[in-house]
């Protein structure tokens, strides 16, 4: 089975943290994503990366930062955590290919800044 | 740019009856598209996708979605509506460019009445 799995369900931080979230896919994709999911504005990308050390930004980079060292992981930096980054962070891959451009998503990690 | 309009942030049905959720896009090239659904605390699980060829398009637990090139949509049908379709309902647009990145809807709360 498929899976892309995000390393914390739910995570506390403190405003001015450094906060690191996880993300790794076993299913050998090129394709990494980071979403932010904020009600009523449904999901909009932070970063993406098509490949190792490769990072593009998306709609919404500001304060956030992606490191990709390993084809299978993908890393989203919260430098210095701010109460406007609490949300739901999802993580994607897909493969290259115009035939395959699903995207799987991980359970997300709901993230609380106070 | 790509965008997604779905309309009606909320939705709701009786047991048994038509569920219609609205996807309008907006692309400069022929789109790719997506409905995914997400259930309480879950990550996002792909329903069905439009690529290339037949316009219907079926997807898992009954769910279809018929591509309208010259209306721009792409419209979520289920003839009769289930206690378990409650979830929220993303739709989803891709040029199969950078890196297959998706660009999302708002989303449309499914209540499903008993």
């Amino acid at each position: 089975d498929v899976k892309v799995t995000q390393s914390s369900r739910y995570l506390v931080k403190r405003t001015g943290e450094k906060v690191f979230l996880e993300c790794v896919q076993d299913m050998d994709h090129e394709n990494m994503f980071w979403y932010r999911q904020d009600p009523g504005l449904g999901l909009r990308l932070i970063y993406f990366s098509y490949d190792v050390k490769m990072k593009e930004k998306g709609d919404i980079p500001e304060g956030y930062s992606v490191s990709r060292e390993k084809k299978e992981r993908f890393s989203l930096i919260l430098e210095s955590a701010s109460t406007n980054q609490t949300s739901m962070y999802l993580c994607a891959s897909s493969a290259v290919g115009k035939a395959n451009t699903e995207a799987f998503f991980g359970q997300g990690t709901r993230l609380t800044v106070v | 740019a790509q965008s997604v309009t779905q309309l009606g942030s909320h939705v709701s049905v009786s047991e048994g009856a038509l569920v219609l959720l609205r996807c309008n896009y907006s692309s400069s090239v022929p789109p790719y598209l997506f409905w995914y659904v997400q259930y309480p605390n879950q990550g996002l699980q792909l329903l069905l996708k439009y690529t290339t060829g037949a316009t219907l398009v079926k997807g898992i637990n009954g769910f279809e979605a018929e591509f309208k090139k010259s209306e721009t949509s792409f419209h979520l049908t289920k003839p009769s509506a289930h206690m378990s379709d409650a979830a929220e309902y993303f739709c989803a647009v891709s040029d199969g460019l950078d890196g297959n990145k998706l660009v999302f809807g708002a989303g449309t709360i499914l209540r499903v009445k008993s």
